[in-house]
């Protein structure tokens, strides 16, 4: 089974704060994406990766940066956290000779105060 | 711009029943379609993928039906139990893209005991 893993379940932060958000897979996924989540307004593509090193912005990169050093890992930065970015966050990976689907890590839930 | 769609924001059936869940896409080039379920604090989960060069697909207990006619696609469930109650939606890929899924807003399922 794929196998997704965010580093915290639960965040809170402060305004202001630099806020690392960690996601790793087990299965040698070449692509990796950050979503964020929101009542009302469903799954945005924050950023993307389809190799190490490799980066590219999705629909709402505005505020967030990202870094891909290993394949197993994609890391999304807040550089300054602010309340609007309290969100549910969500990883997923897919391999490309598997096609599109995703496979989705359990989410990250930040609050930002 | 394109977007993917749901007709009905929630969903209530009885224990034991069949669940139709449907989904409007519009952009005539997605040539991929997946459901997922999202129940309450998780990721949300893969269920079953649909090209666009097949009209049904069955997986267990589920199938899916696209109509590229009318741009449609539907999730059945047979035989719902509580354990499926969850947040399902619709997403598509398509007109060139490979990692750039197209999500829907989500329908809420609700199975009555």
């Amino acid at each position: 089974d794929v196998k997704v893993t965010q580093s915290s379940r639960y965040l809170v932060k402060r305004t202001g704060e630099k806020v690392f958000l960690e996601c790793v897979q087990d299965m040698d996924h070449e692509n990796m994406f950050w979503y964020r989540q929101d009542p009302g307004l469903g799954l945005r593509l924050i950023y993307f990766s389809y190799d190490v090193k490799m980066k590219e912005k999705g629909d709402i990169p505005e505020g967030y940066s990202v870094s891909r050093e290993k394949k197993e890992r994609f890391s999304l930065i807040l550089e300054s956290a602010s309340t609007n970015q309290t969100s549910m966050y969500l990883c997923a990976s897919s391999l490309k000779r598997d096609g599109p689907t995703q496979y989705f890590g359990p989410g990250t839930r930040l609050l930002v105060l | 711009g394109e977007s993917v769609g749901l007709h009905l924001p929630t969903l209530s059936v009885q224990e034991g029943d069949n669940s139709i869940i449907n989904c409007a896409y519009s952009n005539s080039a997605s040539d991929y379609f997946i459901w997922y379920k999202q129940e309450s604090g998780k990721g949300p989960q893969f269920i079953i993928d649909i090209r666009s060069n097949m009209d049904k697909r069955q997986g267990q207990r589920v199938t899916v039906l696209l109509n590229k006619t009318v741009k449609h696609l539907s999730l059945q469930i047979a035989a719902t139990q509580p354990g499926d109650s969850a947040v399902y939606f619709c997403a598509e890929i398509g007109g060139g893209s490979n990692y750039k899924l197209t999500f829907g807003k989500g329908t809420l399922l609700t199975v009555n005991p």
